[in-house]
């Protein structure tokens, strides 16, 4: 079935650990996202990738990295996980890179407690 | 700054019709988007507009006035299933998307 999968679903980690959360989709979309997405706000843009071998910056940056080796994985890592960086994580991708309106299509997300 | 504005909960009733608004303010504009969220899930793509007016796709329209930075999202004939929070997002001057916090939808029997 195409689409965007996410892994894992959930986890519990503790402060200072190092985690990678990983995304994979299958639909040949050049661009991807990663998403947190906290009670009363609206989601939040970590990273990007507008095409393989380039990432960029979104608006909650800080304390996560990110890489795109090729189209379908985009894995995002904490560092060193701190309980502000309790939430859930969403991948979505979308069809072009630069400079698209194209719809954006979201994973089933990752849900991450950090203690 | 960019700013999103849409209520926090609404509650409706099943059979009947529903209007989520959305104000928003944004470094440029290049289309309003509405997802559909249940809980627990991850939000699904309902509707993209751009131009100003009403584009409409079955139980669901969409409404946009660019010139006062609204949007509305129209439910007709709600169904129980359509028991959920409903995201606006505008899509700025980089073309990346400024979410709302959504509006949870209660849809009462």
């Amino acid at each position: 079935i195409a689409g965007i999968t996410q892994a894992p679903t959930s986890q519990i980690l503790a402060a200072g650990r190092r985690m990678t959360l990983r995304c994979t989709q299958d639909m040949r979309h050049n661009a991807m996202y990663w998403y947190r997405q906290d009670l009363g706000l609206g989601l939040r843009l970590i990273h990007y990738s507008n095409t393989a071998g380039t990432t960029g910056k979104g608006e909650v940056p800080d304390g996560y990295s990110v890489s795109r080796a090729n189209t379908d994985d985009f894995p995002l890592t904490l560092a060193s996980a701190v309980p502000s960086q309790t939430s859930v994580y969403f991948c979505a991708s979308s069809d072009s890179g630069d400079f698209t309106t194209d719809t954006q299509y979201f994973g089933p997300g990752t849900r991450l407690t950090v203690l | 700054g960019q700013n999103i504005d849409q209520p926090t909960e609404m509650t409706a009733t099943e059979g009947a019709i529903v209007q989520i608004n959305c104000t928003y303010q944004t470094s440029g504009f290049n289309g309003l988007f509405w997802y559909q969220q249940h809980a627990g899930e991850a939000p699904t793509f309902l509707s993209y507009n751009v131009l100003d007016g009403l584009e409409e796709k079955g139980r669901f329209s969409s409404f946009l006035s660019r010139s006062k930075g609204y949007s509305y999202l129209l439910l007709k004939e709600l169904q129980m299933k359509d028991s959920a929070s409903y995201l606006c997002a505008a899509m700025d001057s980089n073309y990346q998307l400024i979410w709302g916090a959504g509006t949870k939808l209660i849809i009462k029997p």
